[in-house]
């Protein structure tokens, strides 16, 4: 089975720290992907990347960088954490697309409140 | 652009009834249409695909969704309800000649009463 791994399943951080959010995929993954969850406002996604030191801004990358130096972790980096950043927080992974799109699976989440 | 929405908060239905959870996408292409489910505490899990081919899709737990290209629409079904089925369902979709990720829905809320 695909196991994605986030690092805390809850965070608490004072506003103007610099926040750091692991992710770890088991399965060989290309795609990764980082998205916000907030009551009626769905999924969000914040950035992704389809291979090794690539990425693609997502449609709120506002406040938010990402690294992915190795295929199997994608962080995400809150440069300098906002109350307005207070959210789940949903790493997943997928296989390339290639010519049919692949599921994603997603880990269990991080909850992150900023203080 | 590729957009999907949601227009239930949330759907009630009794158990052993038939449930629709609705989802309209606007693309400009031709779409991948997903369903995925989050049980309480639990992480997102991926239900079902549309990806070419026959218009009604087959799932896990029982679940099936239609695509309809004329009304844009990929409905989520199921012919009969179980307390179990309660949870909060995303819809999501990707243009196939758009980016790579896909834009999900707000969400609906499914509760099913005994």
């Amino acid at each position: 089975d695909v196991k994605v791994t986030q690092s805390s399943r809850y965070l608490v951080k004072r506003t103007g720290e610099k926040v750091f959010l692991e992710c770890v995929q088991d399965m060989d993954h290309e795609n990764m992907f980082w998205y916000r969850q907030d009551p009626g406002l769905g999924l969000r996604l914040i950035y992704f990347s389809y291979d090794v030191k690539m990425k693609e801004k997502g449609d709120i990358p506002e406040g938010y960088s990402v690294s992915r130096e190795k295929k199997e972790r994608f962080s995400l980096i809150l440069e300098s954490a906002s109350t307005n950043q207070t959210s789940m927080y949903l790493c997943a992974s997928s296989l390339n697309p290639g010519l049919v799109d692949n599921e994603q699976f997603f880990g269990p989440g991080t909850r992150l409140t900023v203080l | 652009a590729q957009s999907v929405a949601q227009p239930e908060d949330q759907v009630n239905v009794a158990e052993g009834n038939p449930l629709t959870v609705k989802c309209t996408y606007s693309v400009s292409g031709n779409p991948y249409l997903f369903w995925y489910v989050q049980y309480p505490n639990r992480g997102l899990q991926f239900l079902l695909k549309y990806i070419t081919g026959d218009n009604l899709v087959k799932g896990s737990y029982g679940f099936e969704a239609e695509f309809n290209k004329s009304q844009t629409s990929f409905h989520l079904k199921k012919p009969s309800a179980l307390v179990s089925d309660s949870a909060l369902y995303f819809c999501a979709v990707r243009d196939r000649r758009g980016r790579r990720a896909l834009t999900f829905g707000s969400g609906t809320r499914l509760q099913v009463q005994p």
